[in-house]
């Protein structure tokens, strides 16, 4: 596609549930971003990956999140055992040739846990 | 630790007068610097950019950007806005000293041209 895809765009779930949400990038783009955003705030990196492999999950808050992108293209957020705080828009974003320093964003999806 | 504050959580301006959204940042390496602008319902699209070089960046539809290392700052400014550029503007730094990619966002500013 054109741009930065991101499904679902809205998602609620009940607290304790399992979710996962998919961002699929800009064709042959090999770095890869999930960000979060909560309510007025900037958003807050949570992983990136480099071709398949995540190259810093640095700032995943806890080991109730993992990503994943098996073919060095879609990739997917999974969240287990949602709780209340984990409400926010999940950002994807993907860059192209190093160093050019522009992310390229989709619009992202919010994740309301009741 | 990196840090990047926006000293502007709301901008009122009316249409056609200048504005500056203030941006300071905090850093004990070498900072690539940018301001991503997120129009309503849509995803964060590139303002501009510092890496390297000249301290006066030009971005798209008319906004520029002036990296002081001096005062930690990178202030946006443009010279006459217009109604569509009410959006949020985020300020955001590279963490750690590389551009891998990977930012520290400020919280945001609301620009509100007024007609």
């Amino acid at each position: 596609g054109a741009g930065v895809s991101q499904t679902p765009s809205n998602k609620v779930t009940e607290k304790g549930k399992y979710v996962e949400l998919r961002c699929d990038p800009i064709s042959g783009h090999t770095a890869l971003y999930w960000y979060r955003q909560s309510l007025g705030q900037g958003p807050e990196f949570l992983i990136y990956f480099q071709g398949t492999g995540a190259a810093d999950d640095s700032g995943l808050p806890n080991d109730r999140f993992f990503a994943v992108r098996p073919e060095g293209s879609v990739s997917t957020l999974k969240i287990q055992r949602t709780e209340r705080g984990d409400s926010a828009v999940y950002l994807c974003a993907s860059r192209g040739g190093a160093n050019t320093g522009e992310l390229f964003f989709g619009e992202g999806s919010r994740l309301t846990v009741l | 630790a990196q840090s990047v504050t926006q000293l502007d959580s709301q901008v009122p301006v009316f249409e056609e007068a200048p504005v500056e959204l203030r941006c300071n940042y905090s850093s004990s390496v070498s900072v690539y610097l940018f301001w991503y602008v997120q129009y309503p319902n849509q995803g964060l699209q590139l303002l501009l950019k510092y890496l390297s070089g000249s301290t006066l960046v030009k971005g798209i539809n008319g906004f520029e950007a002036e990296f002081n290392k001096s005062q930690t700052s990178f202030h946006l400014r443009k010279p006459s806005v217009h109604i569509s550029d009410t959006a949020e503007y985020f300020c955001a730094v590279s963490r750690g000293s590389s551009n891998t990619g990977k930012l520290i966002f400020g919280q945001g500013t609301t620009l509100q041209v007024k007609p």
